[in-house]
């Protein structure tokens, strides 16, 4: 069974503070991972996606990887209220085209 | 269309009545998804399409519900006999090509169904 792990919160940070999302799998044959957003009552956002060992760099949005570990993390800088939402984390294996999402983590930003 | 299109946005049906969800893709996108989130929940996979090839049903959770996509845009998913339990939102989710790798999916505003 694949699984995605999250704590589902709430997180919650203070205005202009780094946010940091964690989200574990279980699959190791996950290649590409994502990060959406989803705010109340709305449909998921796509934010972020990676594939190779490291950091990703997007504006405010840092996405970490270490396969050795099964780990991948989001990290949010300068974090503003508008950042409040829950965030899903997603895996995908090699070759294939489902996508396993973790419960998400809700994130509280106080201004 | 500039997204994925989704209707309608809220249906409240009377259990044990049958329900369908539209769904149009992305132009362009081959791969279409259905997923149903319920409340406080992840996302649940529930049928796949890509072209013409036969669709991965594995997770559709009875065979009350079912899932046709027809000249490889628009997608139905039908929803037998209704349970209180099918409340959830169903999201539609289109992609590129085959959907992997680093192909991303984008998803629709999704079907609020509360069955009453």
């Amino acid at each position: 069974q694949k699984e995605v792990e999250q704590n589902s919160g709430p997180l919650s940070v203070p205005e202009g503070a780094i946010a940091s999302l964690n989200c574990t799998y279980s699959d190791r044959g996950s290649q590409s991972f994502f990060w959406y957003r989803q705010y109340s009552g709305k449909s998921p956002e796509l934010i972020m996606f990676i594939y190779s060992n490291g950091d990703k760099e997007d504006g405010r949005f840092t996405a970490q990887l270490n396969k050795a570990s099964q780990y991948v993390s989001l990290l949010i800088r300068d974090s503003q209220p508008s950042d409040s939402a829950t965030y899903l984390c997603a895996a995908r294996g090699a070759g294939s085209y489902q996508l396993t999402f973790g419960k998400g983590t809700k994130l509280s930003v106080i201004p | 269309g500039a997204g994925v299109s989704q209707s309608p946005s809220n249906k409240v049906t009377e259990k044990g009545k049958d329900v369908e969800l539209r769904c149009d893709p992305i132009s362009g996108h081959t791969a279409l998804y259905w997923y149903r989130q319920s409340l406080g929940q992840g996302l649940e996979f529930l049928i796949y399409f890509q072209g013409n090839s036969a669709p991965d049903k594995s997770g559709l959770p009875s065979d009350r519900f079912s899932a046709e996509r027809t000249g490889g845009s628009v997608s139905t998913l039908t929803i037998q006999r209704t349970q209180q339990e099918d409340s959830a939102v169903y999201l539609c989710a289109s992609s590129l090509q085959s959907g992997t790798g680093r192909n991303t999916i984008y998803f629709g505003e999704g079907s609020w169904l509360t069955v009453v």
